[in-house]
């Protein structure tokens, strides 16, 4: 089985401001990885996602990610928010390996933009 | 339609009344998954489906929630006599393809807006 521990809860930023999202992993198996942002009232949409290869991982929206295994660790940043970045955002795995694509999801993490 | 859509968007039941929720995915979708986010938490897995074949049900939390999809298309999630712990929103997300473990076979889910039940 896997788990995801999202520690922030919300994250508050100034506009133009930098900003990482945290997301640690624990799974006995090898693993994917995602990022998912959901506005109010719409559904989940992928920012990003690890498979294999370059553990830097470049999404939608200027937002980008790095894998690391030895901390189990998939943290999210942006180097400059906008008002629009406005949102709640989940860390989510699934195992990697063919019959078993249900992903396990964090409890996410509210990005709030101060203008 | 070009995404998933689900029906109603929102739904208040009484308690004990029995409800059913309709999932459309996009067309041609081989997978269909159905997830539960309650209030200030992130999505849980309920059931999966390939084609008509429901291959995972581990995660519906009780006899009282029903899952099917006759045709391999349209899924329906039916729960029974609702508890006001059912009270969340229910996400559907489809993916085209079989899938599979290497990466460059895997495909990506994409989620519908959620119904949301409020169960009185």
């Amino acid at each position: 089985a896997q788990s995801v521990t999202q520690l922030d809860s919300q994250v508050p930023v100034f506009e133009e401001a930098p900003v990482e999202l945290r997301c640690n992993y624990s799974s006995s198996v090898s693993v994917y990885l995602f990022w998912y942002v959901q506005y109010p009232n719409q559904g989940l949409q992928l920012l990003l996602k690890y498979l294999s290869g370059s553990t830097l991982v470049k999404g939608i929206n200027g937002f980008e990610a790095e894998f690391n295994k030895s901390q189990t660790s998939f943290h999210l940043r942006k180097p400059s928010v906008h008002i629009s970045d406005t949102a709640e955002y989940f860390c989510a795995v699934s195992a990697a390996w063919f019959g078993n694509e249900k992903l396990t999801f964090g409890t996410g993490t509210r990005l709030t933009i101060i203008p | 339609g070009a995404g998933v859509s689900q029906s109603p968007r929102y739904k208040v039941a009484k308690r004990g009344q029995d409800v059913a929720l309709r999932c459309d995915p996009i067309s041609g979708h081989v997978s269909l998954f159905w997830y539960q986010q309650a209030l200030g938490q992130g999505p849980e897995f309920l059931t999966y489906f390939q084609n008509e074949a429901q291959l995972d049900k581990s995660g519906l939390p009780s006899d009282r929630f029903f899952a099917e999809r006759p045709e391999g298309s349209v899924s329906t999630l039916k729960i029974q006599r609702t508890q006001q712990e059912d009270s969340a929103v229910y996400l559907c997300a489809s993916r085209g393809g079989r899938g599979g473990a290497a990466p460059s076979r895997y495909n990506e889910q994409f989620f519908g807006p959620g119904t949301r039940l409020t169960v009185l």
